[in-house]
């Protein structure tokens, strides 16, 4: 069966320092993958997506990016965080083949930057 | 522009009797929409979709929904709420040919004994 695993769980950052979360996929291949972000416990933005290693398309401009260096890793990273990018985010992955598929997230990384 | 709207920011039923949570759509074409639950500090879990075929829709944890095409809605419902079953709750719709999808903004559904 399919897992998704994103870690760390839960991280706090000063101003101005770096970040990298990660998301791993494992029991598919070739799998969409996602990067959504939630603010105060409600809606959910999508940050980042990619079909395939090396394809992001970013859907908000942001101080954040994404990568994808291997078929079943995602990674959201940022070279400054802003006190605004404090938030809950959640990586999520879906079937190529079942594009009528719904998403399946990970347990989520909340990220407070002070 | 796809998008989905969630009318209600929080739902109170008793436990015991049934609870019906608003969605509705828009899409150009044909919509696949979909539901989802979140309970705190987790990520979300699929609870049903609509794709195509039967206007209800049944899913996990006793819940359905029923598609409206001339009211473009999609509620979620189920017939007798349980405690557990307060927690937020989410109506998605797919965007796009990559799989993404628009999520609304949300329903917290809180059942009291």
């Amino acid at each position: 069966s399919q897992t998704i695993h994103q870690w760390p769980a839960t991280l706090v950052q000063p101003v101005g320092s770096p970040l990298s979360l990660e998301c791993t996929v494992e029991g598919t291949s070739n799998p969409n993958l996602y990067w959504y972000r939630q603010a105060a416990g409600r809606g959910l933005q999508l940050l980042f997506y990619s079909v395939g290693i090396g394809q992001i398309s970013s859907e908000v401009p942001q101080n954040l990016s994404a990568s994808r260096p291997q078929d079943r890793q995602f990674i959201l990273s940022s070279k400054k965080l802003l006190l605004s990018d404090s938030g809950f985010y959640l990586c999520a992955w879906s079937g190529l083949a079942a594009n009528t598929g719904e998403l399946f997230f990970g347990e989520g990384s909340r990220l407070t930057v002070l | 522009a796809q998008s989905v709207a969630q009318p209600e920011d929080q739902v109170n039923v008793a436990e015991g009797n049934p609870l019906t949570v608003k969605c509705t759509y828009s899409v150009s074409g044909n919509p696949y929409l979909f539901w989802y639950v979140q309970y705190p500090n987790r990520g979300l879990q699929f609870l049903l979709k609509y794709i195509t075929g039967d206007n209800l829709v049944k899913g996990s944890y006793g819940f359905e929904a029923e598609f409206n095409k001339s009211q473009t809605s999609f509620h979620l419902k189920k017939p007798s709420a349980l405690v557990s079953d307060s927690a937020l709750y989410f109506c998605a719709v797919k965007a796009g040919n990559t799989g993404k999808l628009i999520f609304g903004q949300g329903t917290t559904l809180q059942v009291k004994p």
